[in-house]
């Protein structure tokens, strides 16, 4: 069975653009989650979908967006980059939101 | 909200020697657990978790942790570290909708 795939893997825009990312979970899993990786904060939650619902949501400013579409792939947005929104950003996905997560490999994301 | 705490940023071994990476969570209700693993510019990979069936939890490439409920850890070990086991390891306790990850350590492992 395939893993979760994002794409692109990396991508280089400019301060005040603004940037989609897209993920594809395992085939059957509903759920998908983001996390944010930087060396300085670490890996932190972004949001949660399910059934394309966002269910949860972290401590991230409203630049942040994504959804959930039927077929369970996901995508984030982030508006208006700055330069601290440079980083590896993860996507996983799980049965449902309670079960295991696995991860994709990450979009690296670098904002001049 | 349950969180876990790394000891050690950096753990150095020799090739052969006994890894143990350590991990403190932080709950009054024993949570899910769980430990993975990044390899440089790679994802995060699952190493093993703890859902309460057992103490003593086996993963992949050798690893296992033990979840002490009396000392609050979820310590990793491995016997005998390998070349290929050099990367970055991250313990991660479930809060009911996200992972709550460590800061990680970094394992380095010398011939």
């Amino acid at each position: 069975k395939a893993g979760v795939t994002q794409t692109p893997r990396y991508l280089i825009k400019t301060r005040g653009q603004q940037v989609t990312l897209s993920c594809s979970p395992i085939s059957g899993h509903r759920s998908v989650s983001w996390y944010q990786q930087t060396p300085g904060q670490g890996l932190q939650f972004l949001f949660e979908y399910f059934s394309e619902t966002q269910r949860n949501k972290g401590n991230f400013p409203g630049r942040f967006s994504g959804r959930q579409f039927s077929n369970s792939r996901s995508e984030m947005n982030v508006s208006t980059l700055e330069l601290g929104d440079s980083a590896l950003y993860l996507c996983a996905s799980s049965l449902t939101p309670t079960d295991t997560q696995y991860f994709g490999p990450g979009t690296r994301l670098t904002v001049l | 909200a349950q969180s876990v705490t790394q000891l050690g940023s950096h753990v150095s071994v020799s090739e052969g020697a006994l890894v143990l990476l350590r991990c403190n969570y932080s709950s009054s209700v024993p949570p899910y657990l769980f430990w993975y693993v990044q390899y440089p510019n790679q994802g995060l990979q699952l190493l093993l978790k703890y859902t309460s069936a057992a103490t003593l939890v086996k993963g992949i490439n050798g690893f296992e942790a033990e979840f002490k409920k009396s000392e609050t850890s979820f310590h990793l070990t491995k016997p005998s570290a390998h070349m290929s086991d050099a990367a970055e390891y991250f313990c991660a306790a479930f809060s009911g909708y996200a992972l709550n990850f460590g800061k990680g350590t970094s394992l380095l492992v010398t011939p």
